[in-house]
């Protein structure tokens, strides 16, 4: 089994949709990363769990909300998404906490497209 | 805001071929990792470098921390068609890592 896997590995959505992506994560590790990766842009942190905190990058609509109710899941709840929010979301875990992380153990992604 | 700037943004070379990428920024991180992303597939760690000046070897491809850490260099030697992805470098700052823009190689036979 792989270490950290998402699902759906594709998704289509209208913009007035809501769905989830899910990821787990079987390494036992103590924090969980969203990123977004869109064309032509750095890797951007979208939100973290660790332990101790969440902590989440104010620049991220409302209309994308975490959840994470344990250490191995996490979930990234999607409503009423913009065209724009079409992009490869990754899923990450890493051994150490949210300010040292250390290596991230990224999942293999999934891709959305918001019409 | 910190920036990672990575050039080039892409390359196309041929087997057998030399290539370094580079990873800039004008800010000092305490410690910088390189991954690879293949299709489908997401970022995997190659390596992480933490001293300045630090030069360390993976087969093939050779990282180097700059000596002020705040830049970095992947150098390939005989590039192979395997070698293709995206390579992303990321720096840690005190409480997050900040990826690069990328370098997308692709890697003829």
């Amino acid at each position: 089994e792989t270490g950290v896997t998402q699902t759906p590995r594709h998704l289509v959505m209208g913009m007035t949709n809501k769905k989830s992506l899910k990821c787990e994560q079987h390494l036992g590790h103590n924090a969980m990363y969203w990123y977004k990766q869109s064309a032509k842009k750095p890797l951007e942190l979208m939100f973290v769990y660790s332990l101790e905190e969440r902590v989440e990058n104010n620049s991220v609509p409302s209309r994308f909300s975490p959840e994470c109710p344990n250490s191995s899941h996490l979930f990234l709840h999607l409503h009423t998404l913009q065209p724009e929010d079409s992009a490869l979301y990754l899923c990450a875990s890493s051994q150490g906490g949210v300010r040292d992380p250390g290596e991230l153990f990224f999942g293999e992604g999934s891709r959305l497209t918001v019409l | 805001t910190q920036l990672l700037e990575q050039s080039p943004q892409f390359l196309s070379i041929q087997e057998g071929e030399n290539l370094t990428v580079y990873c800039n920024s004008s800010s000092v991180f305490s410690s910088l990792q390189w991954y690879r992303q293949e299709p489908g597939e997401g970022p995997v760690l190659l390596v992480t470098v933490v001293t300045g000046g630090e030069v360390k070897k993976l087969k093939r491809l050779t990282f180097q921390f700059g000596d002020a850490r705040k830049d970095s260099s992947l150098h390939i030697t005989a590039a192979q068609p395997g070698d293709t992805g995206l390579y992303l470098c990321a720096g840690a700052d005190t409480d997050k890592l900040i990826f690069g823009t990328g370098t997308r190689l692709q890697v003829f036979p």
